[in-house]
């Protein structure tokens, strides 16, 4: 597997709380992105960093925000959970350009009560 | 924005059998088109892909093949094991983000 961890890989939190999950490469890879996959809908993307400082939504942005202030690490921050946020979150890594393969850690498991 | 259909959700087969999984994209701009396998509690990992300038690609047991002019691509597995049977989704992207497909769920039968 590509140099991608996620931390943590299980959490479990109340509604309204805040929530940072981590993506961490080791592969200097200039995209990153968040994803959750929810049962029928496949994965979707939630925002994605094509550099330090560079981010921009995705399809289903709304209630998160992102930061990139290091090349390694790709942060996703739920500001204030809510029960439809109980999801799977996956990282996932592109070297960009003309190469186009993403390539995904491992997976966060979230849930919200 | 893109929308990528997949078909079927689910499909059983006999081991040794083919299996087709097929599916249509919307924006004739997308040029990239990965499949992914996933199984059960893992990541989803990277199997085979196809450009734009290609209808057909294949690396041992599978295939991919492309009509752009009928905006549809398709997987294809021949001689089917069980340690086939996962998720699988197709995914379209122009340049930079993926549209994924709702994924299909291949069991392969002994």
């Amino acid at each position: 597997d590509a140099g991608i961890t996620q931390s943590p890989r299980h959490k479990v939190t109340e509604t309204g709380t805040p929530v940072t999950l981590r993506c961490h490469q080791t592969e200097n890879h200039r995209y990153m992105y968040w994803y959750r996959q929810d049962p029928g809908h496949g994965l979707r993307l939630i925002h994605y960093s094509y550099g330090v400082k560079d981010t921009d939504k995705g399809e289903v942005s709304d209630g998160y925000s992102v930061s990139r202030s290091k090349t390694e690490d790709f942060l996703l921050t739920l500001e204030s959970a809510t029960s439809s946020q109980t999801s799977v979150y996956f990282c996932a890594i592109s070297a960009g350009d003309t190469t186009y393969e993403q390539y995904f850690g491992p997976g966060t498991r979230l849930t919200v009560t | 924005g893109e929308n990528v259909e997949q078909h079927p959700s689910t499909l059983s087969v006999q081991e040794g059998d083919s299996a087709v999984i097929k599916c249509t994209y919307s924006d004739s701009a997308s040029n990239y088109f990965p499949w992914y396998k996933q199984e059960l509690g893992k990541r989803p990992q990277l199997i085979i892909d196809i450009r734009s300038n290609v209808g057909e690609k294949k690396d041992q047991r599978i295939a991919v093949t492309l009509n752009k002019t009928a905006k549809h691509f398709s997987l294809h597995i021949t001689e089917t094991q069980p340690e086939d049977s996962a998720v699988y989704f197709c995914a379209a992207s122009g340049e930079i983000n993926f549209v994924f497909g709702p994924g299909t769920r291949l069991s392969v039968l002994p």
